[in-house]
């Protein structure tokens, strides 16, 4: 069984679209997070929710807008898609102090917006 | 903010050579730093990781290096085998707890090439 799942694993989509990104994790943990990795690859963090609540909020556009369910689950979800929303997303979990322990990533969803 | 620094960005050894990655970091309230290792196509995943009361760690080939009065720490692979061909990336984070609210920041990355 995958830990952290990312659906879709590939994502294009064009200018102007509004698209969803879903994440499950099936660890128990208690935090999630969504990172952005650039075509440099450069890993930043965007957001990161413990126990639903959000607690990390980086200056991101606010078209792009998380939501936890549950603490099992973290989704993207992005309005009015961008040329420079392009990227891979990668979701992760961690268990205990948040940011603060190891983090397991999902496989990453590579959007393209053309 | 805490801004971690990463060298070399690409590094190419024959196998069987050691390979040695160096980060340095900003804030000394940083305490965790980990190391993780992402091969093409998937996840970053964690290989080792140290914390700020602990000079050094080992697991088989890898080691951890940590120097806080110089606020830097290294990454060392012994015996390298193509396998270990990927991107790794350091990265350090401040406590969460206590008002610091701790964001884990990534090195910008290392692509190692082990040769056969």
């Amino acid at each position: 069984d995958t830990a952290v799942s990312q659906t879709p694993k590939y994502l294009v989509t064009q200018m102007g679209n509004d698209k969803s990104i879903k994440c499950e994790q099936n660890l128990g943990h208690d935090t999630m997070y969504w990172y952005k990795q650039d075509s440099k690859k450069f890993l930043k963090i965007m957001f990161s929710y413990n126990n639903k609540e959000l607690i990390i909020n980086e200056t991101v556009p606010n078209r792009f807008s998380p939501k936890s369910p549950d603490k099992a689950h973290l989704n993207l979800h992005i309005n009015s898609l961008e040329l420079g929303d392009s990227a891979v997303y990668f979701c992760a979990s961690s268990q205990g102090e948040p940011m603060n322990t190891e983090a397991f990533f999902g496989q990453g969803t590579r959007l393209t917006v053309v | 903010g805490e801004n971690v620094e990463q060298h070399p960005s690409t590094l190419s050894v024959q196998e069987g050579d050691s390979a040695v990655i160096k980060c340095t970091y900003s804030d000394s309230a940083s305490n965790y730093f980990p190391w993780y290792k992402q091969e093409l196509g998937k996840g970053p995943q964690l290989i080792i990781d140290i914390r700020s009361n602990v000079g050094e760690k080992k697991d088989q080939r890898i080691a951890v290096t940590l120097n806080k009065t110089a606020k830097h720490f290294s990454l060392h692979i012994t015996e390298t085998q193509p396998e270990d061909s990927a991107v790794y990336f350091c990265a350090a984070s401040k406590p969460y707890y206590g008002g610091s609210q701790g964001n884990l920041i990534f090195g910008k990355g290392t692509k190692l090439s082990v040769k056969p």
